[in-house]
């Protein structure tokens, strides 16, 4: 089983935010939290990560939940080069990452 | 640059045939994964390695081999034993520790003729 739900789809308009949500309500206490996006025919870009707190870069931000079950990635103002598809991921202690299917992301101009 | 360099970037076997994806790395990475994409899904785990001559096996390990003789290079080997090759394959790496994120090659696209 998938370690990491997220909605198959979502759709923004351009300039405005964006919430991706994830639910990992199996998370052990040392699993981090990464987010990853892909385009068509690439490998997978990482966006963040993160363990307890909330966490911001100049990509977007980290919002988890204070049980950890639940993540979500913000991003500020999405742009038309934003349209991927985003891959909540949970990493172990053992090095390992657990991919689920992604949300695919269409923005709107 | 330091990066993940996979090649070819398109394959095509024929049936009954073995076949080998290469993947380096020059970013000093301990750990080396292996993925298999099929269209519109996510990334599945095939090995993964965290130290030169180890390696274990993924979620899907089956019909494929790998070998870790060298720190930078995890080329897999995609045997005749694997029934339905066709799929877009992903190397990355990373540096040992949940902190770490996995950086990703450019994928090779292996199909069959």
């Amino acid at each position: 089983d998938a370690k990491t739900t997220q909605p198959n789809s979502m759709e923004s308009n351009e300039e405005e935010p964006v919430h991706l949500p994830c639910n990992h309500s199996t998370i052990s206490g040392t699993d981090y939290i990464h987010w990853y996006r892909q385009l068509p025919s690439q490998g997978p870009e990482y966006v963040i990560h993160g363990l307890t707190s909330n966490v911001n870069n100049r990509m977007a931000s980290l919002a988890i939940a204070e049980d950890r079950k639940s993540s979500t990635l913000i991003l500020h103002r999405a742009t038309l080069r934003d349209a991927a598809v985003y891959y909540c991921i949970l990493r172990d202690n053992f090095n390992k990452f657990y991919f689920g299917s992604g949300t695919k992301l269409n923005v709107k101009p | 640059d330091g990066g993940i360099t996979q090649s070819p970037k398109y394959l095509f076997r024929k049936e009954g045939q073995n076949v080998t994806l290469s993947c380096e790395q020059n970013l000093n990475h301990d750990a080396m994964y292996w993925y298999r994409q099929d269209p519109g899904q996510g990334l599945r785990l095939i090995y993964y390695s965290q130290i030169v001559n180890d390696f274990q096996k993924g979620d899907i390990a089956e019909g494929y081999s790998v070998s870790r003789e060298k720190k930078e290079s995890f080329p897999l080997t995609v045997t005749s034993a694997q029934k339905n090759p066709t799929a877009f394959y992903l190397c990355a790496s990373s540096i040992l520790g949940g902190n770490q994120p996995q950086h990703f090659g450019d994928g090779t696209r292996l199909s069959i003729l």
